[in-house]
């Protein structure tokens, strides 16, 4: 079945630690994208990517960074530089044909800092 | 500059009761608008979507949305409420722009109680 996997499921990380969330799509997507999501926040953009080795900020890029080396592939690494990590991580992926293309979403990973 | 307002962070129906959740919405180009439900530790699962067609949209599980831009209101409606129908929802507009970047709503969370 076509999707988008995240992993680890739950993670969580020390003080001072990077940690990076897995994201995998085999939906052939070009465009994939990483939310986070708050209670009572919504979703916030964090990176965009539409090609290979290309990717751009979103609103809340500051301390995170990430990697477009294959297509079906976009990690985010959570560095020690973001000062409240504690979320849920939501990735997402569309065929960018144009504006109003659905947009899939993994299942998504709680990183917790302990 | 796109944005994106639910009215209500908790909406409580009985089962069998109608359902309406309040989206407006903030673009200066025509929008692309979006409802989403997401269950508790789960991805996103695209309900329905207004791409400039028809202004009533039909989505999954009987639910079903009118984009009226006298009053930039894109509200989700549902007759009559299932006890599955229990989860958060999200409405979101498309930023445009070449990619589908998508701007949400804080949420909405529905009970449905017997």
């Amino acid at each position: 079945d076509g999707g988008i996997t995240q992993s680890p499921k739950y993670l969580f990380r020390k003080e001072g630690q990077n940690v990076t969330l897995s994201c995998e799509q085999n939906l052939n997507h070009d465009a994939m994208y990483w939310y986070r999501q708050d209670p009572g926040q919504g979703l916030r953009l964090i990176y965009y990517s539409q090609i290979v080795n290309d990717f751009q900020k979103g609103d809340i890029a500051e301390g995170y960074s990430v990697s477009r080396e294959k297509k079906e592939s976009f990690p985010l690494t959570v560095t020690s530089a973001q000062k409240n990590p504690t979320a849920f991580y939501l990735c997402a992926s569309d065929s960018s044909t144009g504006t109003g293309t659905e947009a899939f979403f993994g299942q998504g990973t709680r990183l917790t800092v302990v | 500059a796109q944005s994106v307002t639910q009215l209500g962070s908790h909406v409580s129906v009985s089962e069998g009761a109608l359902v309406l959740l309040r989206c407006n919405y903030s673009s200066s180009v025509p929008p692309y608008l979006f409802w989403y439900v997401q269950y508790p530790n789960q991805g996103l699962q695209l309900l329905l979507k207004y791409t400039s067609a028809a202004t009533l949209v039909k989505g999954i599980n009987g639910f079903e949305a009118e984009f009226k831009k006298s009053e930039t209101s894109f509200h989700l409606t549902k007759p009559s409420a299932h006890m599955s129908d229990a989860a958060e929802y999200f409405c979101a507009v498309s930023r445009g722009g070449g990619y589908n970047k998508l701007i949400f709503g804080a949420g909405t969370r529905l009970a449905v109680h017997p």
